[in-house]
C-alpha cells in the first residue's frame, strides 16, 4: 500500500497570499496524483489530476507540481472561499489512498 | 449536468445490513468506473470499493472485503454498495464517486464528480 502523508496539518495564509500544501508519498508513483477541495459539509471536488492538470473550472491560481516522490499543490492569490480541507489521492496500484488532509484557514 | 444522488444511509446495529444506492444522470454510465469512498466523522477520505466500466473488475479495501459488495445496473443509471456484517468503524459519509483514468478501460481512477453523500451509522 502507498502511503500518502501531507504536511501541514494546518496552513494559516493571509488574503492574496500564497498556500504550498505538501503531499509525500511512501514510493515512486510516476505522476498518478490528484487534489481535492472540501468545505464543512459538502463533498470534495476534484481542482487537480495527473499532479498537474487543473479540472474543468479550476482558477489557474491552482497549480500541481512534483520532485521525486513529493507533490505540491500551489494557490496563488488566496482568497476566502479557498478555505477548507485539501486531499491528495494516489490511483496507482490498488488500494487507492488519500493523505490525511491539510486544512488552509484563511487569515 | 452531471449528478450523482446517494440514498439508503441510517441507523443500523453492529452486525447489521444496509444497501446503498447510488442514481446517476447527466452521463453515459456504463462508460465509467464508478467509486464509493467513505469519510468517518471529523476524519479524512478512505476509499471502499471500485467496479470497473469496462469488465468484470471490482476492487475493496480490505477491512471491507467479504462483507462489502459493490455493483451496478447499466440499464437503470445505478450503483450499488450492500454492507452486511457492519461494524462500529463502519460509520461514515458514503460517497459514490465517477472515475476516470488515464486512459480508455483503465482501472485506476481519480474522482471528478461526487455526490453528497449518506450517512451510515453503525450502533447499538
Amino acid at each position: 500500500e502507498i502511503v500518502m502523508t501531507q504536511s501541514p496539518a494546518t496552513l494559516s495564509v493571509s488574503p492574496g497570499g500564497r498556500a504550498t500544501l505538501s503531499c509525500r508519498a511512501s514510493r515512486g508513483m510516476s505522476s498518478n496524483l490528484a487534489w481535492y477541495h472540501q468545505k464543512p459539509g459538502q463533498a470534495p471536488r476534484l481542482l487537480i489530476y495527473t499532479t498537474s492538470t487543473r479540472a474543468t473550472g479550476v482558477p489557474a491560481r491552482f497549480s500541481g507540481s512534483v520532485y521525486g516522490t513529493e507533490f505540491t499543490l500551489t494557490i496563488d492569490s488566496l482568497q476566502s472561499e479557498d478555505s477548507g480541507l485539501y486531499y491528495c489521492q494516489h490511483y496507482h496500484n490498488w488500494p487507492l489512498t488519500f493523505g490525511g488532509g491539510t486544512k488552509v484557514e484563511i487569515k | 449536468e452531471v449528478q450523482l444522488v446517494e440514498s439508503g444511509g441510517g441507523l443500523v446495529s453492529p452486525g447489521g445490513s444496509l444497501r446503498l444506492s447510488c442514481a446517476a444522470s447527466g452521463f453515459t454510465f456504463d462508460t465509467y468506473n464508478m467509486n464509493w469512498v467513505r469519510q468517518a466523522p471529523g476524519k479524512g477520505l478512505e476509499w471502499v470499493s471500485s467496479i470497473i466500466a469496462s469488465g468484470p473488475f471490482i476492487y475493496y479495501l480490505d477491512s471491507v472485503k467479504g462483507r462489502f459488495t459493490i455493483s451496478r445496473d447499466n440499464a437503470k443509471n445505478l450503483l450499488f454498495l450492500q454492507m452486511d456484517s457492519l461494524r462500529a468503524e463502519d460509520t461514515a459519509v458514503y460517497y459514490c464517486a465517477r472515475g476516470q483514468s488515464r486512459a480508455p478501460g483503465g482501472r485506476l481512477s481519480w474522482f471528478d464528480r461526487w455526490g453528497q453523500g449518506t450517512l451510515v451509522t453503525v450502533s447499538s
